[in-house]
């Protein structure tokens, strides 16, 4: 079965940092981009960034770009999202997804998603 | 930078009609590059249409997606109860690369 499984539920405090997984099963997971989203309370989602795993090429949206790093290792089939300093705003649920490939064709879509990371940062 | 507009916010009809959600880019979008999510509370959002129109692995058919250019549609021919949840359209390659129009939320009447 193709999966993403991400890591569990994070509480944390202002300033503290933070590194969130997801491990993908079942594909070739060097082979596919990996992008971050991110679902605020009462909002929309939000394109974060995007990872090949298989060279690490990375791209950010200009609203989360120094914000925070994506980052891949295939070697365990994890791609990561993390933050040195984590503010109150952070606050949301952020998920993983698969760029859908036919053929090595992106169609700039997302098939497959893991089940989110609810993040909750508070003093 | 390009913005996805969707239109209505909110979308109220009954078990057995039919709904219309609009997209709206404010640059011309490939049709290659435009699709449709459903996200239902407290689950990770599916793909329904990729390409505009192609339906992805598992949608039922009563899914339909149209357009080209700046205005996109996503139909559902006669709404299921499962059916009600949020739609997203999302578009590739302008700037920024990615983007997620702000969402319809499809409610029972």
């Amino acid at each position: 079965e193709v999966q993403l499984v991400q890591s569990g539920a994070e509480v944390k405090k202002p300033g503290e940092s933070l590194k969130i997984s997801c491990k993908g099963s079942g594909y070739s997971f060097a082979s596919y981009w990996i992008v971050w989203v991110r679902l605020m309370p009462g909002k929309g989602l939000e394109w974060m960034g995007i990872i090949y795993p298989g060279d690490s090429d990375t791209r950010y949206s200009p609203s989360f770009q120094g914000q925070v790093t994506i980052s891949a290792d295939k070697s365990i089939n994890t791609a990561y999202l993390q933050w040195t300093s984590l503010k109150a705003s952070d606050t949301a649920i952020y998920y993983c997804a698969r760029g859908k490939s036919d053929d090595g064709y992106n169609w700039g879509a997302f098939d497959i998603w893991g089940q989110g990371t609810t993040v909750i940062v508070s003093s | 930078e390009i913005v996805l507009t969707q239109s209505p916010g909110t979308l109220s009809l009954s078990p057995g009609a039919r709904a219309t959600l609009s997209c709206r880019a404010s640059q011309s979008v490939s049709t290659t590059y435009l699709a449709w999510y459903q996200q239902k509370p407290g689950q990770a959002p599916r793909l329904l249409i990729y390409g505009a129109s192609n339906r992805a692995t598992g949608i039922p058919d009563r899914f339909s997606g149209s357009g080209s250019g700046t205005d996109f549609t996503l139909t559902i021919s006669r709404l299921e109860p499962e059916d009600f949840a949020v739609y997203y359209c999302q578009q590739y390659g302008n700037s920024p690369l990615y983007t997620f129009g702000q969402g319809t939320k499809l409610e029972i009447k």
